[in-house]
């Protein structure tokens, strides 16, 4: 099963960007990256995913390295709502819908 | 479009006793899946269903059990509870097809915090 390295925690400064890394060493090729977040036991939210080719919405961008082993996560200007767990998940190639969640990162926004 | 929802939000059982709780998807959406959160395991799949067949599962007992109806609408059963039990269980729905090629985000409802006394 493919997993995930996040950092436990990270600050970032209101208005800032907040970039988030992960790990992914193990992945193959043709495995997505998906970012999700929790807001205080809330169900998680989808924030965006990606295969080779960086990535952005109205939320975030995603960064994937070339051999697709690490990638990172930025939240262009972060604001006290976008305090959460940040989960990087792997999705298992064509194994339908089943995530790997790992530990994930604890963003802390402050004022 | 209404999100997920899933019944009921908050629940306390005793050991031994048995629980189901049930997850509506978005409308549209034939897969579920159903996941545990606890403090010390962090999330964890339990399984998925798709067109009422389970097609993949997660490292639970089998006191953990699913099923899904026609509609989609999902429910899952834990029999004989233990303590460890205690938990916050998250189903989340996704646009799905039957090959599986998958590149589609899945959708969390709220949650039912589970307590087992």
């Amino acid at each position: 099963d493919a997993k995930t390295t996040q950092p436990p925690s990270m600050d970032c400064a209101e208005g800032r960007a907040a970039n988030l890394p992960c790990n992914h060493s193990t992945i193959s090729g043709n495995e997505y990256v998906y970012w999700y977040r929790q807001i205080h036991s809330q169900g998680p939210q989808y924030i965006i995913h990606g295969l080779k080719n960086n990535e952005t919405n109205e939320m975030a961008s995603l960064i994937i390295t070339e051999d697709r082993k690490s990638s990172t996560l930025i939240l262009p200007h972060a604001t006290l709502r976008d305090t959460a767990v940040y989960y990087c998940i792997v999705r298992v190639g064509y194994n339908f819908n089943k995530f790997y969640f790992g530990s994930g990162t604890k963003l802390n926004v402050k004022p | 479009k209404a999100g997920v929802t899933q019944t009921p939000r908050y629940l306390i059982k005793t050991r031994g006793q048995q629980v189901t709780l049930s997850c509506s998807p978005i409308s549209g959406h034939r897969s579920v899946s159903w996941y545990q959160q606890t403090p010390g395991q962090g999330l964890q799949f339990l399984f998925e269903y798709f067109s009422e067949t389970q097609r993949n599962k997660g490292n639970f007992p089998g006191r953990f059990s699913g099923r899904q109806f026609s509609n989609s609408r999902s429910e899952m059963n834990v029999s004989t509870l233990e303590l460890g039990d205690s938990a916050l269980y998250l189903c989340a729905s996704s646009l799905s097809s039957r090959k599986g090629l998958e590149n589609n985000e899945q959708f969390f409802g709220p949650g039912t915090r589970l307590t087992v006394l």
